[in-house]
């Protein structure tokens, strides 16, 4: 089976800085990782996706996660953030053979602050 | 284009009723469909899986018979939940996968949110 450890339920950051989520995952098979962001009473919208190859991945709005496959962390940055990325984001991961469960993490507010 | 859209956004109703939540593919066929439930600050729990044309499967300890899941059709699933009490009060969140799409991808709706008076 498995899990997301999404070891920060809230990060504070002010507007410009760096910023970096951090997530774990456990597994005994091959994965897909995922991070989604959620904005208030809204579903969940597809950031970046690693599936395999490069295990620097750029997604959108200047998110970028690195896969480290012997840490097994999927850790998603941003250089700079805007108060515009103030929500919720989710990490996420299903096994990359059959089945489309995904299995998300308690998922990480973040809080720009101006 | 992969819009998923979701009806009600916002329901509320009395304890006892049944409510009927929709979960269409506006563009595209999604041959499956997921039921995710949301609690205020926390992730989100798969429910139930459906295919279309046939039987959802329900994750453990979620109630089949409370959460009725219909796949009718290719571009849409319905979550009825039946004797609604305050403890349903959830939001309530489906996504589809494309028929013709990477095997990867997930199509979110903007959830429903339920409050049980």
């Amino acid at each position: 089976a498995q899990s997301v450890t999404q070891l920060d339920s809230q990060v504070p950051v002010f507007e410009e800085a760096p910023v970096e989520l951090r997530c774990n995952y456990s597994s005994s098979v091959s994965v897909y990782l995922f991070w989604y962001v959620q904005y208030p009473n809204q579903g969940l919208q597809l950031l970046l996706k690693y599936l395999s190859g490069s295990t620097l991945v750029k997604g959108i709005n200047g998110f970028e996660a690195e896969f480290n496959k012997s840490q097994t962390s999927f850790h998603l940055r941003k250089p700079s953030v805007h108060i515009s990325d103030t929500a919720e984001y989710f990490c996420a991961v299903r096994k990359d053979t059959g089945g489309f469960k995904t299995i998300f993490g308690a998922g990480t507010r973040l809080f720009v602050k101006a | 284009g992969a819009v998923v859209s979701q009806h009600p956004s916002w329901v509320i109703c009395k304890s006892g009723t049944s409510v009927k939540i929709e979960c269409r593919s506006l563009d595209f066929q999604a041959t499956t469909m997921f039921w995710y439930r949301q609690f205020p600050k926390q992730s989100l729990m798969l429910m139930a899986t459906s295919n279309e044309g046939s039987k959802a499967t329900y994750e453990q300890g979620v109630e089949k018979d409370k959460f009725l899941i219909n796949h009718a059709s290719l571009t849409l699933s319905t979550l009825t939940v039946t004797s609604a009490h305050p403890e349903d009060s959830s939001f309530y969140i489906c996504s589809a996968r494309d028929r013709l799409g990477a095997s990867y991808e997930q199509y979110f709706g903007p959830g429903t949110r339920l409050t049980v008076t």
